[in-house]
């Protein structure tokens, strides 16, 4: 099937290092936020989500930041490995609504 | 196994023709919607489901219809009356409407 991340910015890093992913939100009132991998022709994976309330959240591997004052997300992902290729978008909500915003994501390659 | 399974996984429209994406989940979640996913846009939401026998039009509705009789099943008719229908059709689905989504692995629809 084809591809949906055709045009998105492309994210290269080499096997090992550490990768660092970003998203600008848009709405100051949002205060729950998740990022998604996504590979090539699949539906998206949860990764990690993250409460207003909290600037840091740990996973396996990952670490997302939240900078609300610039409302800004971000997915750091250590010793990133050749499994982590994908697109990576992020999502927003407010409390009370149904409704996320998506954002357009970034493909993160990985060199070997 | 739980999840949410989407079917089929390759469709073919003809022009003027309705056809169904199905989408069925086995983790007793309430809340079910529908997205399409475009080449460099972030997802948008078609229509979404609370509860049973309840749904609500999403930003892009036009030409498509949708039925919740029962929890676990939330199918998609792309009619006719949608113009450009050719996308990656995602169902997802959420304890309720205020938490995680989850996504099943997507349908690719295509206009022949």
């Amino acid at each position: 099937g084809e591809s949906v991340g055709l045009h998105l910015p492309t994210l290269s890093v080499q096997e090992g290092d550490n990768s660092i992913i970003n998203c600008a939100y848009s709405n100051s009132a949002s205060d729950y936020f998740i990022w998604y991998k996504q590979e090539s022709g699949k539906g998206p994976q949860f990764i990690i989500d993250i409460r207003s309330n909290m600037d840091k959240r740990q996973g396996q591997r990952v670490t997302v930041l939240l900078n609300k004052t610039v409302k800004h997300l971000s997915l750091q992902i250590a010793a990133t490995q050749p499994g982590d290729s994908a697109v990576y978008f992020c999502a927003e909500k407010t409390s009370g609504t149904y409704k996320y915003i998506f954002g357009t994501g970034t493909r993160l390659k990985v060199l070997a | 196994d739980g999840g949410i399974t989407q079917s089929p996984k390759y469709l073919f429209r003809k022009e003027g023709q309705n056809v169904t994406l199905s989408c069925e989940q086995n983790l007793n979640h309430d809340a079910m919607y529908w997205y399409r996913q475009d080449p460099g846009q972030g997802l948008r939401l078609i229509y979404y489901s609370q509860i049973v026998n309840d749904f609500q039009k999403g930003d892009i509705a036009e030409g498509y219809s949708v039925s919740r009789e029962k929890k676990e099943s939330f199918p998609l008719t792309v009619t006719s009356a949608q113009k450009n229908p050719t996308a990656f059709y995602l169902c997802a689905s959420s304890i309720n409407s205020g938490n995680t989504i989850y996504f099943g692995e997507g349908s690719w629809l295509t206009v022949v």
